[in-house]
């Protein structure tokens, strides 16, 4: 049963500082991995999809990578701001319709 | 910009009452899908949907139904209110195979 892992769990760093979040996830066999981002009481905000065949993708000052071997993807953020400051969530897609949660890294950004 | 809307923001309700949640999206999506988010326990998925009038049952189904009459809309439905229903429910759409864009989500809270 594929089960999906955020460490860590909460994270605080300074304003302009770059960060990486984990997410790693037990079966390789997985279609694509997707990050989100959701602010507190609001619904998910989808950053960046990973199909199955590729390594990375990039969107302004975010970068996923994604190494299906070792069951491992990260979430870069370039020179982070106050507004980064929310949860994010990585979900992998196994062979049905169904995302694959983890808990979340809670991200705080100090001005 | 794909657009998933929820009727409610913010929901009360009785004990035994009858609770319906409506999600609607603008982009021909096929894939609908309902969560609950709990604090500790992560999204989780009561059911979804594949197509008009198809609905398979996700991982915490007891207590709820689904209606997809129209391609667009995906309803859940609560037959009685139980305070342990008392969540944030959210609702996501997506072309198979892709990423999952979420509406903004239904605080419900059952007395």
């Amino acid at each position: 049963k594929q089960e999906v892992t955020q460490i860590p769990a909460a994270l605080s760093v300074p304003e302009g500082e770059n960060l990486v979040l984990n997410c790693s996830f037990t079966d390789s066999a997985i279609y694509n991995l997707q990050w989100f981002r959701q602010d507190p009481g609001k619904g998910l905000t989808s950053l960046l999809l990973i199909q199955s065949s590729q390594r990375e993708q990039t969107s302004g000052r975010l970068n996923a990578s994604l190494d299906k071997s070792s069951g491992r993807s990260t979430l870069y953020i370039a020179a982070s701001q106050p507004g980064d400051s929310a949860t994010y969530l990585c979900a992998v897609r196994g062979s049905n319709y169904q995302l694959i949660w983890g808990a979340g890294t809670k991200l705080i950004i100090k001005p | 910009d794909v657009k998933v809307t929820q009727s409610s923001r913010y929901l009360v309700k009785r004990t035994g009452e009858k609770v319906f949640l409506e999600c609607v999206q603008d982009m021909d999506h096929e894939n609908m899908f309902w969560y609950r988010q709990d604090p500790g326990l992560g999204l989780r998925l009561i059911y979804f949907s594949y197509d008009v009038k198809m609905k398979e049952k996700g991982d915490i189904p007891e207590g709820y139904s689904v209606s997809r009459e129209k391609k667009e809309r995906f309803s859940l439905i609560l037959e009685s209110a139980s305070t342990n229903q008392t969540s944030m429910y959210l609702c996501a759409s997506s072309l198979i195979a892709y990423e999952q864009y979420f509406g903004p989500g239904t605080r419900l809270t059952v007395t």
